[in-house]
């Protein structure tokens, strides 16, 4: 079955801390991964998304993510946190034109002023 | 703005009851999905079209629940005798049509969020 799965359900950071969330997905083949980002009370917005290349991609914020193919995983990482990255992210994957997406769980990033 | 539109944003019902729940999408998108979000879970795809063509369904997707969009552009989905469990955010989203590439990402909407009582 397609799942991902994202290790952190909370992770807590200082200002200027550096950030690594964990993705790993399951599926056999090709993949569309994608990093999503919802701030409270806001709705889901994507935060960056690789497609093919280079399997270093960079997102809006400062935000990168690299997939590793033979790990099945799509970190997301990001050098030093604001209070204002403050956000539940959600990591997900689609199939190449099958239309549905599969989501995490999400990871609730708090960052402390 | 021209994101996608979700209304109502909240829905309050009473067991047994149906609801209808709209998604406008971005212009000249011709793919629109739904998705179920429950508190703690990250979205559950339930359906989506291809213009007018409903190209998948979710098992999620019970007999209550169906999903029309008649012209290509707006989407409806109603639940029918609604269930206590049916409690959760419904999310839209919207994508170009496929043609390769970035173009299927997925742009979602604010969500209606639906308490059964």
């Amino acid at each position: 079955a397609q799942s991902v799965s994202q290790h952190n359900h909370h992770v807590i950071l200082s200002e200027a801390a550096s950030l690594e969330l964990g993705c790993n997905y399951s599926y056999g083949g090709t993949v569309n991964l994608f990093w999503y980002v919802q701030y409270p009370g806001q709705h889901l917005q994507l935060l960056l998304k690789y497609f093919s290349g280079d399997p270093l991609v960079k997102g809006i914020k400062g935000f990168e993510a690299e997939f590793i193919k033979s790990k099945f995983s799509f970190n997301l990482r990001k050098p030093s946190v604001q209070w204002s990255d403050t956000a539940e992210y959600f990591c997900a994957f689609g199939a190449p034109n099958a239309g549905k997406s599969t989501f995490g769980d999400g990871t609730t990033l708090t960052v402390k002023p | 703005d021209t994101g996608v539109s979700q209304d109502p944003r909240h829905k309050i019902t009473k067991r047994g009851q149906n609801v209808t729940f709209r998604c406008d999408p971005i212009s000249e998108h011709n793919r629109l999905y739904w998705y179920r979000q429950t508190l703690g879970q990250g979205p559950e795809f339930l359906t989506y079209f291809q213009n007018e063509a409903q190209l998948e369904k979710s098992r999620l997707l019970s007999d209550r629940f169906s999903a029309e969009r008649p012209k290509g552009s707006f989407s409806t989905l109603e639940i029918q005798r609604t269930e206590q469990g049916d409690s959760a955010m419904y999310l839209c989203a919207s994508s170009p049509s496929w043609t390769g590439g970035s173009e299927e990402t997925q742009y979602f909407g604010p969500g209606t969020r639906l308490l059964v009582l």
